[in-house]
């Protein structure tokens, strides 16, 4: 059973626009997100992560937006650049461990 | 920093074979992690220890896979008998303390091809 959801596979936004990623989760005990990074061929890498305590969180161009009543999280990047093309894990803190979604590649195209 | 490091990058192995991964955590972090990935998933959670103990495994860990941190520093992944259903990427993480609110950091992982 897949507690961590990101239903979109992919995603293809202009440099400089918005780009928009969305998670679901399944068990209201989460209390800690985070979203992850990863290139091809390396280990994903931390990019930003929101308490249950909180409804936003804001690094630079990243904002992760938490709506805890409608379990779901989104991931704003704006503007939107080549270099964020990757692939994006959104991640549920599970007591000791991360429950990981099974991402989203984002293109970014000039 | 170093970072987390993992040996090898890539193993090609015949369906059978024993193999064996390492790990090098951050130096000064207590937790260590093992994560699968395989195409089109997100990482997968193994297995974890705290220090020297191993402290959770996922039903995923088969009897044909173990894992060990022998002196709460490096930590070795082995799978014996591989089969061709063990091809993946093998991430290890580490992090300062565990529990909630703690990012891991991962290596760049072991891709594993079993023909």
């Amino acid at each position: 059973d897949q507690q961590v959801k990101q239903n979109s596979p992919s995603l293809s936004v202009q440099e400089g626009r918005i780009s928009i990623l969305n998670c679901d989760y399944t068990n209201s005990m989460f209390d800690y997100f985070l979203w992850y990074k990863k290139y091809p061929a390396e280990g994903p890498t931390f990019l930003i992560s929101i308490s249950s305590i909180k409804d936003k969180n804001e690094d630079g161009r990243f904002t992760v937006f938490l709506n805890k009543s409608a379990k779901h999280l989104s991931l704003h990047i704006v503007p939107s650049q080549p270099g964020d093309s990757a692939v994006y894990f959104c991640a549920a803190s599970d007591t000791d461990k991360l429950i990981f979604g099974t991402g989203t590649r984002l293109q970014v195209f000039p | 920093d170093t970072g987390v490091s993992q040996n090898p990058r890539h193993k090609i192995t015949k369906r059978g074979q024993n193999v064996t991964f390492r790990c090098d955590p951050i130096s000064e972090h207590n937790r260590l992690y093992w994560y699968r990935q395989t195409l089109g998933q997100g990482p997968e959670f193994l297995t974890y220890f705290q220090n020297e103990a191993q402290l959770e495994k996922s039903r995923l860990l088969s009897d044909r896979f173990s894992a060990e941190r022998p002196k709460g520093s490096f930590s070795t992944l082995e799978i014996q008998r591989t089969e061709q259903g063990d091809s993946a990427m093998y991430l290890c993480a580490s992090s300062l303390l565990g529990g909630s609110n703690e990012k891991l950091f991962f290596g760049s992982g072991t891709q594993l091809s079993v023909l």
